[in-house]
């Protein structure tokens, strides 16, 4: 199946600061990828579609000045959470999917651990 | 949206078969019912996927009502790497719903 690599694995960074995550897919393109925010003990929540060349699409409630999505190339989004707070501290993953292997569903990232301090 | 509903745990013995279920009673006609599972600090791992037929995969086969209101992932012989949270997922463009999926322990 598809790779899709994420990096980093895991951040500490000081209230105030932004932090930047890259989600990229190996060997395939893909014109859409997908952020998804999981906090302790719950279910994966879906925060934005990025669409390469365009605006990232936001989920009602996601603030999308916070967290900043850019989708460059076909294989490289970012998602960049400006001035984060304590509250931002989460695991972040990243999905794609290689659609020339239409038998095989969507690949996601190792997943960003972002603990704020 | 296809919301999905599953048991919040399960329990299985090591090389026994597991069935976990899932309703998608709001499931859209196009929309594919996914199965993923996650290990703790992971991202999700690609299970299988489905639209209306039975499938059946290396990892695991998927099991679709008829109406498509509901399915079940059949692992054939639980392991121990099997142990895991399992979710069931409607969709269809990507933007994948999760719910909360169910947890997955298996006993030696």
């Amino acid at each position: 199946g598809a790779v899709v690599s994420q990096h980093p694995s895991w951040v500490i960074c000081k209230s105030g600061t932004s932090v930047k995550i890259e989600c990229r897919s190996l060997d395939f393109q893909a014109t859409t990828m997908f952020w998804y925010r999981q906090f302790p003990k719950q279910s994966l929540m879906l925060m934005a579609t990025s669409n390469e060349g365009s605006k990232a699409t936001y989920e009602q409630g996601v603030e999308k000045d916070k967290f900043l999505i850019n989708h460059a190339s076909l294989t490289l989004s970012t998602l960049t959470v400006t001035s984060a707070h304590p509250e931002d501290s989460s695991f972040y993953i990243c999905s794609a999917r290689d659609f020339r292997d239409r038998a095989y569903g969507y690949t996601f990232g190792s997943g960003t651990r972002l603990t704020v301090v | 949206d296809a919301k999905t509903t599953q048991p919040n745990s399960m329990e299985s013995n090591e090389e026994e078969p597991v069935h976990l279920p899932c309703n998608h009673s709001t499931i859209s006609g196009t929309d594919y019912i996914h199965w993923y599972r996650q290990l703790p600090s992971q991202g999700p791992e690609y299970v299988i996927h489905g639209l209306t037929s039975n499938v059946n995969n290396r990892m695991a086969s998927l099991a679709i009502a008829e109406d498509r209101k509901s399915s079940t992932l059949i692992l054939h012989r639980a392991t121990l790497r099997d142990a895991a949270v399992y979710y069931c997922v409607g969709g269809s463009q990507g933007n994948l719903i999760f719910g909360k999926g169910t947890k997955l322990s298996v006993k030696p």
